[in-house]
């Protein structure tokens, strides 16, 4: 069963404007990290923010801030003011315990265009 | 000079030919992985490993295999590629903080012909 799943392919957003990017995840391990990356055209995977299980105030990194929602299993990314250079794919992704050597699962990614 | 390094950063091959893809860090880190990207996919786990003398198999590990050659040396191979293998290539190292962020080479990109 898919352990993160990204419902949005593709988002469009104007410049300046906020967008959420949806993220919804599977576990029965109370201990869990939640993270989202981001992967412009040029390839690099880039690591945006983390929530862990435990934190009580939603992670916020500059113009980044995620949803926790524990009870729906949800971790939004929001985007606020968005730029041009926001334009790029953007992945959700779990670590569960110890599972897998902590490694991390990853969604499938929704691509992010930002017009002017 | 990059954190974690791929090399080679592009590859074609053909059918049937062994490659190696390698990756080090200058991290410090004992965790590394290899992670394949396919469009529309995300990213699968490849191998995972802990230590020189722990390796681990992750979701997608048929028809590839890993060599742990120091704690800064991690290499993925594929014995005899197929065109399905064709791929973007990710190695990736993590420490033992709270967080435990995966932290990226910048991919290698490998087309099986």
């Amino acid at each position: 069963a898919q352990k993160i799943t990204q419902t949005q392919p593709g988002m469009f957003v104007q410049e300046k404007e906020a967008v959420t990017l949806d993220c919804t995840y599977d576990t029965s391990d109370p201990s869990y990290g939640l993270f989202w990356y981001k992967q412009p055209s040029s390839g690099e995977m880039i690591f945006l923010i983390y929530q862990g299980s435990y934190d009580q105030q939603n992670a916020t990194e500059g113009r980044y801030s995620l949803n926790f929602q524990k009870a729906r299993k949800s971790a939004n990314l929001v985007i606020s003011a968005s730029q041009l250079g926001d334009s790029a794919m953007y992945f959700c992704a779990m670590r569960e315990g110890g599972n897998s050597g902590y490694a991390l699962n990853f969604g499938k990614g929704t691509s992010l265009l930002v017009t002017p | 000079d990059a954190d974690v390094t791929q090399t080679p950063r592009n590859r074609i091959t053909k059918t049937g030919k062994r490659i190696m893809l390698e990756c080090s860090q200058t991290k410090g880190h004992d965790r590394m992985y290899w992670y394949r990207q396919d469009p529309g996919l995300g990213l699968r786990l490849i191998y995972y490993s802990f230590d020189v003398k722990d390796i681990n198999k992750g979701e997608i590990s048929d028809g590839y295999s890993v060599s742990r050659q120091a704690q800064a040396k991690f290499s993925l191979s594929l014995e005899s590629a197929i065109p399905n293998q064709t791929a973007l290539y990710f190695c990736a190292t993590t420490g033992t903080g709270v967080r435990g962020e995966l932290f990226f080479g910048e991919g290698s990109r490998l087309t099986v012909l």
